[in-house]
């Protein structure tokens, strides 16, 4: 079983639409909860970070973290073509100091 | 805003040549990072690298790479011996503090093209 699973997409929405992105995970040490954004031969570009379980909110981006379900999610509201991207999440465990990353999802918004 | 810079942007090399690619982390962080990304594939992390030693390697990290902060501001990458295999994306990355490894700021990264 890999240790993050990520759908990698592609997902495609229309302007102004609801974008939901999950991750799964299976190792229970992992403490620290991160969503990047990728542009195409990019670097990793952090969007949200979380510690634990619960939610946070940025502007139009919302992380939630289920423990319990070893399941996070990054919603975006009003999606914009300039959210297009791939989408990354990240995990790390207390004190480590290695990030494991999902395949990414790749998100298109249309105008 | 202070930001991680990567050269080369792109390095083409034979198989079995040395690379060696080289970041400028920013500047009042103390942990270094390489992770790096074959194409179509997920970031993998490579090495953390704290205080002048390396203080987490993967399975990746064999005895072909090694890293050095040769002064107090370049953060480098060595590939002793290229292969095919080690052709991917490769990025820099640096955190002020220990374990804090979701303020994690990455470059743009280098290619690597191994012919």
């Amino acid at each position: 079983q890999k240790e993050v699973e990520q759908d990698p997409g592609p997902l495609s929405v229309p302007e102004g639409a609801i974008v939901s992105l999950n991750c799964t995970y299976s190792n229970s040490a992992f403490q620290y909860f991160m969503w990047y954004r990728q542009y195409s031969r990019k670097g990793p570009e952090l969007l949200m970070y979380t510690y634990s379980s619960g939610n946070k909110e940025d502007g139009r981006f919302t992380a939630q973290v289920d423990k319990s379900s070893k399941y996070i999610s990054l919603f975006i509201r009003d999606s914009q073509p300039s959210d297009s991207a791939t989408y990354l999440c990240a995990m790390s465990p207390l004190g480590g100091s290695r990030l494991t990353f999902g395949e990414g999802t790749q998100l298109t918004v249309n105008p | 805003e202070p930001e991680v810079t990567q050269t080369p942007s792109h390095q083409v090399t034979q198989m079995g040549q040395e690379v060696i690619l080289r970041c400028v982390p920013i500047s009042n962080h103390l942990y270094f990072y390489w992770y790096r990304q074959i194409l179509g594939q997920k970031v993998e992390f490579l090495v953390s690298f704290y205080n002048n030693e390396i203080s987490e390697k993967s399975e990746i990290f064999d005895d072909q790479f090694s890293v050095e902060r040769p002064d107090g501001s370049n953060f480098t990458l060595k590939i002793r011996s290229t292969k095919l295999e080690d052709s991917a994306m490769y990025f820099c990355a640096s955190t002020l503090t220990s374990g804090d490894t979701g303020e994690l700021f990455f470059g743009e990264g280098s290619r690597l093209t191994v012919l």
